[in-house]
């Protein structure tokens, strides 16, 4: 039982560049969520799929797209990395019901020179 | 725009001490007030959920306390030990699924 996962670890991109950071939790998860973690700031939401099929904007969307493949996987794109995307991206998944509990995959750093 | 505040944001203390922090949360809207741990290379672990007023929770040498009328959390650590050096994160949920995270509490604990 591996929890949340997250693919890759870390990625350096050059600005301009695309890449899509991989989520997928084994939990049976109906919830899941991207967020961004800078320092200084508490996490804040990218995006989430309250269920299977669909997806809505966080608090800060702009420059980023998910696709919630299936119930175990959420996936983030970048679509053309700036500088000001440089950050740690956690996904984090929960079970059915607004207050529960998230549980967290070990982050991406992502560099954007 | 919502907004949860931590204080202090950062701490320092000897093996032994008792410590608490508190997250400040707006009162109106309240569904959830969530605590979780953060050690450093690793991702947050949940340690509390909370959801009535009054509401106290315990976790070993870790308690939480809640009050949604004045919108603050306390949570105390009785007796740290290094291995409780972590930053600690409180987040607020009004009742959809956008959870609003603080930017945490780090907490040095000193051997």
């Amino acid at each position: 039982n591996a929890g949340v996962t997250q693919t890759p670890k870390f990625q350096v991109l050059k600005t301009g560049q695309s890449m899509t950071l991989q989520c997928a939790q084994d939990m049976n998860h109906n919830s899941m969520y991207w967020y961004r973690q800078d320092p200084g700031m508490g996490l804040r939401l990218i995006y989430y799929s309250a269920s299977e099929g669909t997806t809505d904007k966080g608090e800060v969307p702009n420059g980023y797209n998910v696709s919630r493949l299936n119930k175990r996987e959420f996936s983030l794109r970048l679509e053309s990395a700036a500088p000001s995307q440089t950050s740690v991206y956690f996904c984090a998944s929960s079970g059915i019901g607004q207050m529960e509990t998230q549980y967290f995959g070990p982050g991406t750093r992502l560099l954007v020179l | 725009i919502l907004n949860v505040e931590q204080s202090p944001q950062s701490l320092h203390v000897q093996e032994g001490d008792s410590t608490n922090f508190t997250c400040s949360f707006p009162s109106s809207n309240f569904y959830a007030l969530h605590w979780y741990r953060w050690e450093t290379a690793k991702s947050p672990e949940a340690l509390f959920v909370m959801t009535l007023n009054g509401d106290e929770k315990k976790k070993g040498r870790i308690s939480a306390t809640l009050n949604t009328k004045e919108g603050y959390s306390y949570l105390y650590i009785k007796g740290s030990q290094p291995e409780d050096s972590a930053t600690y994160l409180c987040a607020f949920n009004t009742g959809g699924f956008k959870t609003i995270f603080g930017a945490g509490t780090r907490l040095f604990v000193k051997a």
